[in-house]
C-alpha cells in the first residue's frame, strides 16, 4: 500500500529564515508526486509535479525536488503570506492521489 | 474563474438525515475524483469517475454514501443516515488526460450535531 510520511508537522519561521520540508514515500511505480498549498478552510492549491529522480521545480520562493525516496520543498526567504499547510501526494498504478499529513508552515514577520 | 466549484460550502445537519453535495470539474477535465478531510490529516481518496463511469472506490466509502456522475459533467455525493463520524471537508477533483495534477474545488464542509 502507498505510503506518505511528511516532516516535521509544523514549523514556525521568522520572516526570512528558509528552511525545508520533507515527504518520504513508499509507492510502486510512482506516475507523479505533487505538492500543495492548503490555506485553513480552503482546497489544496495545486503547485507542483515532479515525475523522476533528480527533477527540480521552482516558483517564486519555493523550490521541490524529487529523490527515488523522497521529496523535499524548500522555502527560500519565506514571507508572512507563505504561511499554510503544504501537502504531499504521490499517484502510482491507479487513479488516486494519496497523501500525507501536511506540514503547517507558521511565518512571523 | 473557471476552476472546480462545490456546493454548498457548509452543511450543518442532524444525525439521520440524508445530505447531497454536489461538484462541477473544470470544464474540459473527463476524470473527476472525491476526497475527505478531516482536522489535521491529508485528504483521503473517497472515488474516481472517468466521464459518467465510477471506476474506483475506497473501502472508505460505506454503503451510506453514494456518488453519481450521470451525464460526465457534474457529480453529486449523497451520504445518508448521517452519523457524526462523517463530520468533515468533502473535497472535489478533476484533471484531464494531459496532466496527472488534480485540481480541487473550495470544498463542501458537513458538521453533523
Amino acid at each position: 500500500e502507498d505510503q506518505v510520511t511528511q516532516s516535521p508537522e509544523a514549523l514556525r519561521l521568522q520572516e526570512g529564515e528558509s528552511s525545508s520540508l520533507n515527504c518520504s514515500y513508499t509507492v510502486s511505480g510512482l506516475r507523479g508526486l505533487f505538492w500543495y498549498r492548503q490555506d485553513p478552510g480552503k482546497g489544496p492549491e495545486f503547485l507542483f509535479t515532479l515525475y523522476s529522480a533528480g527533477e527540480e521545480k521552482e516558483k517564486e520562493r519555493l523550490k521541490a525536488t524529487l529523490t527515488k525516496k523522497e521529496s523535499f520543498l524548500h522555502i527560500t526567504a519565506p514571507k508572512p503570506e507563505d504561511s499554510a499547510t503544504y501537502l504531499c501526494a504521490v499517484q502510482a498504478a491507479g487513479n488516486k492521489l494519496t497523501f500525507g499529513g501536511g506540514t503547517r508552515v507558521l511565518v512571523k514577520p | 474563474d473557471t476552476g472546480v466549484s462545490q456546493n454548498p460550502r457548509h452543511k450543518i445537519t442532524k444525525r439521520g438525515q440524508n445530505v447531497t453535495f454536489r461538484c462541477d470539474p473544470i470544464s474540459e477535465h473527463n476524470r473527476l475524483y472525491w476526497y475527505r478531510q478531516t482536522l489535521g490529516q491529508g485528504p483521503e481518496f473517497l472515488t474516481y469517475f472517468q466521464n459518467e463511469a465510477q471506476l474506483e472506490k475506497s473501502r472508505l466509502l460505506s454503503d451510506r454514501f453514494s456518488a453519481e456522475r450521470p451525464k460526465g459533467s457534474f457529480s453529486t455525493l449523497e451520504i445518508q443516515r448521517t452519523e457524526q463520524g462523517d463530520s468533515a471537508m468533502y473535497l472535489c477533483a478533476s484533471r484531464g488526460d494531459s496532466a496527472y495534477e488534480q485540481y480541487f474545488g473550495p470544498g463542501t464542509r458537513l458538521t453533523v450535531t
